[in-house]
């Protein structure tokens, strides 16, 4: 597609229960990363992938946070059992070489998860 | 470590006048800069970016930063003001080396007054 594309733009879920967050990158961009933006806490990264490898999982908060990227473009971001203090909007964005530093890395519009 | 030190979660400006947002990096290895702006509702999307070429980058709506090492800095600047550019902006870094793990400020929200 244009852009990177997130899916879904807004879920609201009760507390415990889980969450898949989809993200659909720009064609041919091998680098995809996932984000979190929380009111007040800036941008904090979450994992980033290489393909479908993710050599950098050292931001997902806690065991309930998980990742995959199948085929080397679709990823899914799930929450498992989920808190209050999931609320945030999740970002994904992709590059078309992560491994380059100095690339401008492109975001998509984000899913808002408000867990009640 | 690579980190970046956005001064003001809040600035506000009037129209027409000049807008400063600083940004401060930490940054162990020659690094490279960022700035994403934020409307509301929107994505981020790049305004200028820092690579190395050049110390003075200009970006898109007549915004630029300037690349000083002395100073560990990269502030964002625009001599005027439009009711437009209020937003929220975000100063970014990454490094060479390894892969591009992109670390971001908290993010400055610019209100234009008019």
């Amino acid at each position: 597609g244009a852009g990177v594309s997130q899916s879904p733009s807004n879920k609201v879920t009760e507390k415990g229960k889980d969450v898949e967050l989809r993200c659909d990158p720009i064609s041919g961009h091998t680098a995809l990363y996932w984000y979190r933006q929380s009111l007040g806490q800036g941008l904090e990264f979450l994992i980033y992938f290489q393909g479908n490898s993710a050599p950098d999982k050292s931001g997902l908060p806690s065991d309930r946070f998980s990742a995959e990227r199948t085929g080397g473009s679709v990823s899914t971001l799930t929450i498992q059992r989920t808190q209050q203090e999931d609320s945030a909007v999740y970002l994904c964005a992709s590059s078309s070489q992560g491994a380059l530093s100095g690339n401008t890395i492109y975001f998509g519009e984000g899913s808002w998860l408000t867990v009640v | 470590a690579q980190s970046v030190t956005q001064l003001g979660s809040h600035v506000s400006v009037s129209e027409g006048a000049l807008v400063l947002l600083r940004c401060n990096y930490s940054s162990s290895v020659p690094p490279y800069l960022f700035w994403y702006v934020q409307y509301p509702n929107q994505g981020l999307q790049l305004l200028l970016k820092y690579t190395s070429a050049a110390t003075l980058v200009k970006g898109i709506n007549g915004f630029e930063a300037e690349f000083k090492k002395s100073e560990t800095s990269f502030h964002l600047t625009k001599p005027s003001a439009h009711m437009s550019d209020a937003a929220e902006y975000f100063c970014a870094v990454s490094f060479s080396g390894g892969y591009q793990k992109v670390t971001f400020g908290i993010g400055t929200k610019l209100q234009v007054i008019p």
